[in-house]
């Protein structure tokens, strides 16, 4: 079964540069969640689109913007990066046609030097 | 502001045997509740899930047990097998298709 694709698997960036992560979701999936995974820390939301409206938001940085396409697929925009701003970053994917349950990409692992 | 807690850090089960894993929360209004299977340098992978108006859910070796009053979940695998030696996610979310809350991970390591 098609899965949550992420681009790219690892980038890796400056200081002060601009980073962009994409996400593309399961197919016929609406809703599309960010998440970033700091070093030995749980998986924080970051922020959430469904119908390519932004739903819901948790602790993204101003620097940091997002946005979902007519084809579902969302990307993660990051400017003026910071060391503190290297991690792994999931997107998630679900369907309210279906249950609530979400599935994740294999994530983007975002190193800053 | 830690929500869901998983207190246990870590756990070593033999093959073949059951292993339990819990859960603890916060929000009262948390109403919908997964278990979460991560390898290391992967997304997580979705095990099971419960609705707050059940308080057991079976998958195959999988169970989830729901105790509201007591605001603790437990994932039971039974049995264990090495395959299933990963890190396992407790997640809460409340009202569906919304930010699903994480805790801290319990790392499994099941011994042939």
């Amino acid at each position: 079964a098609a899965g949550v694709i992420q681009s790219p698997r690892h980038l890796i960036k400056e200081k002060r540069e601009t980073a962009t992560l994409k996400c593309y979701p399961i197919p016929r999936h609406d809703t599309v969640y960010w998440y970033q995974q700091g070093p030995g820390q749980d998986p924080q939301f970051l922020i959430s689109f469904y119908e390519k409206m932004q739903s819901d938001k948790g602790s993204i940085p101003d620097r940091f913007s997002a946005q979902q396409f007519s084809d579902y697929h969302s990307e993660l925009n990051m400017s003026s990066l910071e060391l503190g701003d290297s991690a792994l970053y999931f997107c998630a994917s679900s369907s309210r046609q279906g249950a609530y349950e979400q599935y994740f990409g294999p994530g983007t692992r975002l190193t800053v030097t | 502001d830690q929500q869901v807690k998983q207190n246990s850090p870590s756990l070593s089960v033999q093959e073949g045997r059951i292993s339990i894993l819990n859960c603890d929360y916060t929000n009262s209004m948390f109403d919908y509740f997964l278990w979460y299977k991560k390898y290391p340098a992967e997304g997580p992978t979705f095990l099971i899930s419960i609705s707050s108006i059940k308080d057991k859910n079976e998958d195959g070796r999988f169970t989830v047990f729901l105790n509201k009053s007591a605001k603790h979940l437990s994932l039971h695998i039974v049995p264990s097998q090495p395959g299933d030696s990963a890190v396992y996610f407790c997640a809460a979310s409340h009202g569906g298709y919304q930010k699903v809350t994480f805790g801290t991970g319990t790392k499994l390591q099941v011994i042939p």
